[in-house]
């Protein structure tokens, strides 16, 4: 079954800790994006990649980490510096960084407690 | 820089009656228009886009570049078109490759 796999899909974090969310897609995509999604506020770009070790701050990187070791695989570390509480954090990916088309994850809530 | 505004947070019709959901944008070249979908708890996915010209679940959407417009419409709007829906903009200059997303409208139809 070819898609997008976000985990966990809840996932909860005491102030000052880090933790990190994994994304795999097994589309054979080149290019791999995180946003956030928060009411009102729309979908805001957090990192993405379009080659593997490579990768790009987007709208709202403060606060956030990526890796992009093998294509299928884009990690997002939430680190201590990001201060909002509870937030989606949405996954997604596409042929090549000029393409129209994402393909999404289900998404991960996380919660601070 | 380019940027997208769906002025209507929420959006309220009857089943059958015609909708609307309004984008507009900023971009001063020639932007690809995209509009996307989000049923509940299911995985936000494209809709359709302008280039395509194509007409999906009974939506269309026309590129106006005079008023720089991608309004989303559909005929007859029907309970299962309830969703948040995104209008996006591809150009070139803007962060991401270009992508960027308004902020949404939720779409609710009433039985």
């Amino acid at each position: 079954d070819g898609g997008i796999t976000q985990s966990p899909k809840y996932l909860f974090r005491k102030e000052g800790q880090n933790v990190t969310l994994s994304c795999e897609q097994n589309l054979n995509h080149d290019a791999m994006y995180w946003y956030r999604q928060d009411p009102g506020q729309g979908l805001r770009l957090i990192y993405y990649s379009q080659i593997v070790n490579d990768f790009q701050k987007g709208d709202i990187a403060e606060g956030y980490s990526v890796s992009r070791e093998k294509k299928e695989s884009f990690p997002l570390t939430v680190t201590s510096a990001q201060k909002n509480p509870t937030t989606f954090y949405l996954c997604a990916s596409t042929y090549s960084g000029l393409a129209g088309e994402l393909f999404f994850g289900e998404g991960s809530r996380l919660t601070v407690l | 820089a380019q940027r997208v505004t769906q002025p209507e947070k929420l959006l309220s019709v009857f089943k059958g009656a015609p909708v609307e959901l309004k984008c507009n944008y900023s971009y001063s070249g020639s932007p690809e228009l995209f509009w996307y979908v989000q049923y509940s708890r299911q995985r936000l996915q494209l809709l359709l886009r302008h280039i395509s010209r194509e007409s999906i679940k009974g939506f269309t959407a026309d590129l106006n570049k005079g008023e720089t417009s991608f309004h989303l419409k559909k005929p007859f709007a029907q309970e299962e078109d309830s969703a948040m829906y995104y209008c996006a903009l591809r150009g070139w200059g803007g962060g991401a490759d270009g992508l960027t997303f308004g902020k949404g409208t939720h779409l609710i139809i009433q039985p």
